[in-house]
C-alpha cells in the first residue's frame, strides 16, 4: 500500500493568515488529488494534479505537484472562515481505485 | 445533475439488526466505491465496482458486510449483522466517463450509521 502522510494534522489560524498543507509519500504517483470535506458532507474535489512540478491555482488556493511527483502541497492566501474543513489528498492506485491520506483539520477563525 | 445520491441519511439501529445502505451514482460514471469514515481510521475504501462488476473488496472488514450493483444506477452495502464498531459515516463515490476524470471521485453527502 502506498502511504499518504500529510501535515500538519491540525492547523487553527486566524482570519486574513496564509497557510500551507503538505501530502507526501515515498513513491510516485501518476496524478493525484485534493478534497475539502466541510462537517457533515462528503468530500468534494478541489483540483487533479499530473505533471511533477505543476501548478493549480483556485482562486486563493494553490495546489503544487513535487518535480518528482511523490509529494504536494496546498498553500491559501488569506484564508477565510468558509475555508474551514478537512483537506484530504488522495492518488490512485491503478484502475481508478483511490487510497486517501488521513487528512488536515483547518480551523479559519473570524 | 443531482450527484451522487445516498439514502437514509441517517440510521440507527440496534446490534444484530441488519442494516442496508443504498447509493445511486452520478449517470454516465462506471465506477463507484464504498467508503467508511471514522475518526479513529479516517476515509477507508471498502469495495469498489467498474460497469457493475466487484473489482476490489479487500476493504470490506469481515463477512457481515456485503455489496451488490445489480445495474449501473443502484448500489447496495449491507451490514448483518450489525454491531456497534460498525458505527460510521458511509460514503458512495462515483467516477468515471473518460480517460481524464477516472480518478475523480464524486462523493454522495453519506450515511451516518449508529449501532447500539
Amino acid at each position: 500500500t502506498q502511504l499518504l502522510e500529510q501535515s500538519p494534522q491540525f492547523l487553527s489560524i486566524q482570519e486574513g493568515e496564509n497557510l500551507t498543507v503538505y501530502c507526501n509519500s515515498s513513491s510516485v504517483f501518476s496524478s493525484l488529488q485534493w478534497y475539502r470535506q466541510e462537517p457533515g458532507e462528503g468530500p468534494v474535489l478541489l483540483v487533479t494534479v499530473v505533471t511533477g512540478g505543476e501548478v493549480k491555482k483556485l482562486k486563493r488556493l494553490t495546489f503544487q505537484f513535487g518535480d518528482a511527483r511523490k509529494d504536494s502541497s496546498l498553500h491559501i492566501t488569506a484564508a477565510q472562515p468558509g475555508d474551514t474543513g478537512l483537506y484530504l489528498c488522495a492518488h490512485n492506485t491503478n484502475a481508478g481505485k483511490s487510497t486517501f491520506g488521513d487528512g488536515t483539520t483547518l480551523t479559519v477563525k473570524p | 445533475d443531482a450527484g451522487v445520491i445516498q439514502s437514509p441519511r441517517h440510521e440507527v439501529t440496534e446490534m444484530g439488526q441488519e442494516v442496508t445502505l443504498r447509493c445511486k451514482p452520478i449517470s454516465g460514471h462506471n465506477s463507484l466505491f464504498w467508503y467508511r469514515q471514522t475518526m479513529m481510521r479516517g476515509l477507508e475504501l471498502l469495495i469498489y465496482f467498474n460497469n457493475n462488476v466487484p473489482i476490489d473488496d479487500s476493504g470490506m472488514p469481515e463477512d457481515r458486510f456485503s455489496a451488490k450493483m445489480p445495474n449501473a444506477s443502484f448500489s447496495t452495502l449491507k451490514i448483518q449483522p450489525s454491531e456497534p464498531r460498525d458505527s460510521a459515516v458511509y460514503f458512495c463515490a462515483s467516477s468515471g466517463g473518460d480517460r481524464r476524470s477516472v480518478n475523480e471521485q464524486y462523493f454522495g453527502p453519506g450515511t451516518r450509521l449508529t449501532v447500539t
